[in-house]
């Protein structure tokens, strides 16, 4: 069974352009979690879809933002890009949402610089 | 605030010994609780606990979680060099129907031959 698949794995960026990152969940996977590592932040929660329906947002500001197509397939998209931007950004998908407690896998990340 | 905390923030073993990583949290509505390795890729899930007490074991890894307390732990048995890591601690909470985790800053192990 394939893993959670994201493209571009590596890409770099200027300032000011806009960038978009897909994700392909594991095959049956309905619900699709963004998050953003950084050395001083850590993992941080972006946004999670679940049939095609942003289901929670995390802290981020509204350049931020994505999608979720019919087949789960999910999209994000960084407009307006700051150096800050600069992170792995790491989908992850779990079966459903909600519940007590769903176990949730993540993709190899797509790594962005921007410069 | 929502409160993840793992520690120690990083440790150095020889091959053969025994560590204890540790994680405790402090968040409104606990669901679940997650361990994942990450070798500069993706976190690779190891555990969910939900309930209090019960031991997940897979090979030399095992883990616990004391919801009174508010921490797990994660233990690593006869340590390779394979197991050089960082390793995350993530916590699930509800609040709608949603997966979100917050997530620990991680416990750098490196394990020495």
């Amino acid at each position: 069974k394939a893993g959670v698949t994201q493209t571009p794995r590596y890409l770099i960026k200027t300032r000011g352009q806009q960038v978009t990152l897909s994700c392909s969940p594991i095959s049956g996977h309905r619900s699709v979690s963004w998050y953003q590592q950084t050395p001083g932040q850590g993992l941080q929660f972006l946004f999670e879809y679940f049939s095609e329906t942003q289901r929670n947002k995390g802290n981020f500001p509204g350049r931020f933002s994505g999608r979720q197509f019919s087949n789960s397939r999910s999209e994000m998209n960084v407009s307006t890009l700051e150096l800050g931007d600069s992170a792995l950004y790491l989908c992850a998908s779990s079966p459903r949402t909600g519940g007590s407690g769903n176990t949730i896998y993540f993709g190899e990340g797509s790594w962005l610089t921007v410069v | 605030e929502d409160k993840v905390v793992q520690s120690p923030l990083s440790l150095v073993v020889h091959e053969g010994d025994t560590v204890t990583l540790n994680c405790s949290y402090e968040v409104t509505n606990f669901r679940s609780l997650l361990w994942y390795k990450q070798e500069k890729k993706a976190p690779t899930f190891l555990f969910m606990l939900t309930s209090s007490g019960i031991e997940k074991k897979s090979g030399r890894l095992s883990s616990i979680l004391d919801k009174k307390e508010l921490f797990s732990i994660l233990n690593i048995t006869a340590t390779q060099t394979g197991d050089s890591a960082v390793y995350l601690c993530a916590v699930g909470v509800y609040g709608g129907a949603t997966n979100k985790l917050i997530f620990g800053t991680g416990t750098l192990l490196a394990v020495q031959p």
